[in-house]
């Protein structure tokens, strides 16, 4: 069976220090890769997908980048964290069939002071 | 426990049908609540959403009420199109602003 990873589960960074948060799946291959941020009362958001490896679409301009090194591994990233990078960030996969369900991570909380 | 139950699908439809999606939900106090969307090949998209009882989301058509009477959150459209076959999922939030999530309904609207 699949299972899809994130760490850490919650991390506090300070203003301008750099973010590595990381995402793998177990149990497929090449899947559909996706981050998104949940920012306070505000629902849900696409960040960033990815297709294959070193392949990344961004859905909104922002702070934060995005990687795939391996097929099954996703890398979200800032180099100056912002006071309004704080959120709950989850990561999320789908078969690259066309099978329209993602499937999601636990998510990482991160809070910028 | 903290849950959100969806109707099963797949629900399919005719196009100009009119779409109900029924969305329950288990929480203590009065949680924002969400329909999200997923249309094939993308990522997951928020449809509308409500913050209290008694309001009414609405976009593309579709609308949803809060009805704390009843802790349920129904997805509506008077009027179905091809392109609205999609995965919906009804979600709501947490005091710690995590999403609790249903299993998602996939929508199909045959032409």
């Amino acid at each position: 069976s699949q299972t899809i990873h994130q760490w850490p589960a919650t991390l506090v960074q300070p203003v301008g220090s750099p973010l590595s948060l990381e995402c793998t799946v177990e149990g497929t291959s090449n899947p559909n890769l996706y981050w998104y941020r949940q920012a306070a009362g505000r629902g849900l958001q696409l960040l960033f997908y990815s297709v294959g490896i070193g392949q990344i679409s961004s859905e909104v301009p922002q702070n934060l980048s995005a990687s795939r090194p391996q097929d099954r591994q996703f890398i979200l990233s800032s180099k100056k964290l912002l006071l309004s990078d704080s959120g709950f960030y989850l990561c999320a996969w789908s078969l690259s069939t066309g099978q329209e369900t993602q499937y999601f991570g636990p998510g990482t909380r991160l809070l910028v002071l | 426990g903290n849950s959100v139950t969806q109707m099963e699908g797949p629900v399919t439809l005719s196009e100009e049908a009119f779409l109900t999606i029924n969305c329950t939900y288990t929480a203590t106090g009065y949680p924002s609540l969400f329909w999200y969307v997923q249309y094939p090949g993308e990522g997951l998209q928020l449809l509308l959403k409500a913050t209290k009882a008694d309001d009414k989301g609405s976009n593309k058509g579709f609308e949803a009420t809060y009805r704390k009477e009843t802790t349920s959150f129904h997805l509506e459209k008077g009027s179905v199109q091809v392109s609205d076959s999609a995965v919906y999922f009804c979600a709501w939030e947490d005091s710690n602003y995590q999403l609790i999530w249903g299993a998602g309904t996939k929508l199909i609207i045959k032409p």
